[in-house]
């Protein structure tokens, strides 16, 4: 089956811009969550969301920002780009289950520039 | 959730077994313990998990400790497609799909 999908997968935008990242999950999940991966910050866990609400909120400002579409199809974006938005988005969806374990499939990234 | 500790890096000679591990004695009842991999610039990529008891799948075996406070990932024949940074997570079953990354171990396979 098909894995979890990002667009684009490299952009290039200068600061004050503000750029949308696109995630399809896989068929069949219903949680989506995105992670920041910088050098020096490592992966850091920006949001989830399941069945089109957000239920957790990592430690980012309020220029990021995501939503999920009824076919859980996900969306973030990030308003005024900083140079230090520059980073690779990954996103990563998984069944959730309430009683057992939840792996997480992560999809390619979007690598994202900020000039 | 609980944290975990790993060593910061590991080489391994192809063709041998990779024993990576990692120590999570915060632990509690109800959470898993997980293993992802990233390799350079790629998404992290799912090996295994457990809960209680020791697992094997294709990619790799969990041993995890009685006291469940830690748990070796073992690679059985390492190969130079394995070098790779690998994450030991911990967390609850039904929990938030939130991943809290440590720093990993950054293990080299050696020809």
């Amino acid at each position: 089956k098909a894995g979890v999908t990002q667009t684009p997968r490299y952009l290039i935008k200068t600061r004050g811009q503000q750029v949308t990242l696109s995630c399809s999950p896989i068929s069949g999940h219903r949680s989506v969550s995105w992670y920041q991966q910088t050098p020096g910050q490592g992966l850091q866990f920006l949001f989830e969301y399941f069945s089109e609400t957000q239920r957790n909120k990592g430690n980012f400002p309020g220029r990021f920002s995501g939503r999920q579409f009824s076919n859980s199809r996900s969306e973030m974006n990030v308003s005024t780009l900083e140079l230090g938005d520059s980073a690779l988005y990954l996103c990563a969806s998984s069944p959730f289950q309430v009683s057992g374990a939840n792996v997480l499939t992560f999809g390619a990234g979007s690598r994202l520039t900020v000039l | 959730d609980a944290k975990t500790t790993q060593p910061t890096s590991m080489d391994c000679a192809e063709g041998r077994a990779a024993n990576l591990p990692c120590n999570h004695s915060t632990i509690s009842g109800n959470e898993y313990v997980y293993w992802y991999r990233q390799i350079h610039s790629q998404g992290p990529q799912y090996i295994i998990h457990g809960l209680k008891n020791n697992e094997t799948n294709e990619m790799a075996s969990l041993i995890i400790t009685e006291d469940r406070k830690s748990s070796t990932l073992i690679l059985p024949h390492a190969t130079l497609r394995d070098t790779a940074v690998y994450y030991c997570i911990v967390l609850p079953r039904g929990g938030a799909q939130k991943l809290v990354f440590g720093q990993g171990t950054r293990l080299t396979i050696n020809p």
